[in-house]
């Protein structure tokens, strides 16, 4: 069974330092990963994804994530974080499971930034 | 830009009465899914939909919780009776669905609250 875990619920971050936000995961098969982004009371929004092309994956915002299949990872980062990236985050992994794709997705990290 | 309706978007309920959900995907996608979210937890999948048939009800409370697309449109998710646990974000997405990863899109979601 496919499962995610993302290290640390709160993240804290100045304006202008480096986000690093940890997504590990399990998955009996390639699996398909995400980062999606949350801002209160609204649904998610895709951030990016991984779907076995390149291992650095670009996404909006200035975000990116690189897969590491030995490190059955998946961290998010972005080099300067701003005011408007304050928000939950979820990592997410997909995997084929009888003819359709089941998404689990992790528990969120929630970024504060600081001015 | 095609988006995925809900409502209501907020619903104050005591418990044991019922409540229901709507949702309208976007138009085309033969995916429908159902998630719940409870504060400072990731979304659960609660059902998902292949145009109107159920691929996954394996997490649905089926004593009180009930879900339905009738034409493979738009799809009703109801709860009753609604007990004080049920109060949660209640999330849906649609995708274009198939084997292959297809990037699942939100609505914005229906607060529930039971009193």
């Amino acid at each position: 069974a496919q499962s995610v875990t993302q290290l640390g619920s709160h993240v804290s971050v100045s304006e202008g330092a480096l986000v690093l936000l940890r997504c590990n995961y399990s998955s009996s098969v390639p699996p398909y990963l995400f980062w999606y982004v949350q801002y209160p009371n609204q649904g998610l929004q895709l951030l990016l994804k991984y779907t076995s092309a390149a291992t650095l994956v670009k996404g909006i915002n200035g975000f990116e994530a690189e897969f590491k299949k030995s490190e059955t990872s998946f961290h998010l980062t972005k080099p300067s974080a701003h005011m408007s990236d304050a928000a939950e985050y979820f990592c997410a992994v997909s995997e084929r499971s009888g003819g359709y794709q089941k998404v689990t997705f992790g528990t969120g990290t929630k970024l504060q930034v600081i001015p | 830009e095609a988006e995925v309706a809900q409502s209501p978007r907020y619903k104050i309920t005591e418990k044991s009465q019922a409540v229901a959900f709507w949702c309208d995907p976007i138009s085309g996608h033969a995916t429908l899914y159902w998630y719940r979210q409870i504060l400072g937890q990731g979304p659960e999948l609660l059902v998902q939909f292949q145009d109107e048939s159920v691929v996954d009800d394996s997490q649905l409370p089926k004593d009180r919780f009930s879900a339905e697309r009738l034409k493979g449109v738009d799809s009703t998710l109801k709860i009753q009776p609604a007990e004080l646990g049920d109060s949660a974000m209640y999330l849906c997405a649609s995708s274009s669905g198939g084997e292959r990863y297809n990037e699942q899109f939100f609505g914005p979601g229906t607060r529930l609250t039971v009193l």
